[in-house]
């Protein structure tokens, strides 16, 4: 499995743009970077997902280094809504045609006024 | 609304009690996951099910007993649960073909299960 790497926690000012970093090292060449966020209470969202290209979609842009061992996302205008626990993941295949998504303990993005 | 529904939302059950909790998705998908999050701890999967087949269980006590009647369906019965059993069960789904394999699990908003 290609472990993950986060900060515990990060702060950012309500309007600004949170980039948060994961480090994904071990990473091979067909896993996918998953990015989900957990709001107090709630199921997990799903946010964006890549392979080696940047993606971008209405809620987030996830930039990925060429040598593809960390990633970023980015939320441009951040707001309080989006305070959560940010979750960086390498997809793992579990046999089959099944995959697992394996959790870590995240980021705990809290955004300011 | 992400298009799976759980409930209940919440439940409180004695260790003797038989109650099962319920997950249904709108989505389409033909893939479905039972995965629990205790307090401080990292989500983990429980049982996959593709196409009604249960197809992964992750080591999980007999106390516990899906079942998927369906691809937009998926239950999980409980009986003679433990204390440690108290979590947040989440159910999430995916679709799954071919070579689609990186399409992404989307989850309810869990039952919240206490056992006194």
């Amino acid at each position: 499995d290609a472990k993950t790497t986060q900060p515990p926690s990060m702060d950012c000012a309500e309007g600004r743009a949170a980039n948060l970093p994961c480090n994904h090292s071990t990473i091979s060449g067909n896993e996918y970077v998953y990015w989900y966020r957990q709001i107090h209470s709630q199921g997990p969202q799903y946010i964006i997902h890549g392979l080696k290209n940047n993606e971008t979609n209405e809620m987030a842009s996830l930039i990925i280094t060429e040598d593809r061992k960390s990633s970023t996302l980015i939320l441009p205008h951040a707001t309080l809504r989006d305070t959560a626990v940010y979750y960086c993941i390498v997809r793992v295949n579990s046999g089959g045609s099944n995959y697992k998504l394996t959790f870590g303990k995240g980021t705990l993005l809290t955004v300011n006024p | 609304e992400t298009g799976v529904t759980q409930t209940p939302r919440h439940l409180v059950m004695g260790m003797t009690n038989k109650k099962s909790l319920k997950c249904e998705q709108h989505l389409g998908h033909n893939a479905m996951y039972w995965y629990k999050q205790s307090a401080k701890k990292p989500l983990e999967l429980m049982f996959v099910y593709n196409f009604k087949e249960q197809t992964e269980n992750n080591s999980v006590p007999s106390r516990f007993s899906p079942e998927c009647p369906n691809s937009s369906h998926l239950f999980l019965h409980l009986h003679t649960l433990q204390p440690e059993d108290s979590a947040l069960y989440l159910c999430a789904s995916s679709q799954i073909a071919g070579t689609a394999f990186n399409q992404p699990q989307h989850f309810g908003d869990g039952t919240r299960l206490s056992i006194l």
